[in-house]
């Protein structure tokens, strides 16, 4: 199986401010014939289920603001909130979707300093 | 837009089989994979398994001997049985969908908890 590891745990950041997660898998997930990494980010709320963000490592979902971006190739990734509204406390997820069983970091947690 | 709606019983005692039901609307459920994702309290996600609408299944290994999925396109459900439940299986379980080329989960469910306990 494919370990991902997220830190930090948990992350409090001024509103305004620059937010920073990474994700580290045991392996690489990137598969070069389609020069893609198979890697997404997902946003989860209290009592709610996670919400997709970025997938393919660094394309925004649909809908999700431009502050949120994420970056990274290989086994070392990181999801960027530009500058952290209110709305986004909230647990953050990345998942690996290169191989079965699809595996997910811990989670962190980001909250408002 | 497609929803998803997990339905099943909340309490479960232990070695019994938790049988969860996923109904799928707003969409057809064809040309997507379906899967399990549960999430014990205060804990990380964990992939159970998937199927697809031809009935093939993809089972997580940590899991595969007590999992079966099964799907009704008749009626745009999908379903997970567990069988052999412990304490160690409470936990809000998930239905989520794929698309075929690509196994990020872009829908899911609102979730259901299912607790084991006498």
């Amino acid at each position: 199986d494919i370990v991902m590891t997220q830190s930090p745990d948990s992350l409090a950041v001024s509103l305004g401010e620059r937010a920073t997660i990474n994700c580290k898998s045991s392996q690489s997930v990137f598969y070069s014939s389609n020069n893609k990494n198979y890697l997404a980010w997902y946003q989860q709320k209290p009592g709610q289920p996670p919400k997709l963000l970025i997938y393919w490592a660094s394309t925004r979902e649909s809908g999700v603001p431009d502050r949120f971006s994420g970056s990274g190739s290989g086994t070392d990734f990181t999801l960027t909130i530009s500058s952290l509204q209110a709305e986004d406390v909230a647990v953050y997820h990345c998942q690996q979707y290169y191989s079965t069983p699809y595996t997910f970091g811990q989670g962190t947690k980001l909250e408002i300093k | 837009q497609v929803q998803l709606q997990e339905s099943g019983p909340g309490l479960v005692e232990p070695s019994e089989t938790l049988s969860l039901t996923c109904t799928v609307s707003g969409g057809s459920i064809t040309n997507y994979y379906w899967n399990w994702i549960r999430q014990p309290a205060g804990k990380g996600l964990e992939w159970i398994g998937r199927i697809y609408t031809s009935g093939s299944t993809n089972y997580n290994p940590s899991l595969k001997s007590r999992v079966t999925m099964s799907v009704d396109t008749s009626k745009n459900q999908f379903s997970l049985k567990l069988s052999s439940v412990t304490a160690a299986d409470t936990a809000v379980y998930y239905c989520a969908g794929h698309f075929s080329s690509s196994s990020y989960f872009h829908y899911w469910g609102q979730g259901t908890l299912v607790t084991v306990s006498s």
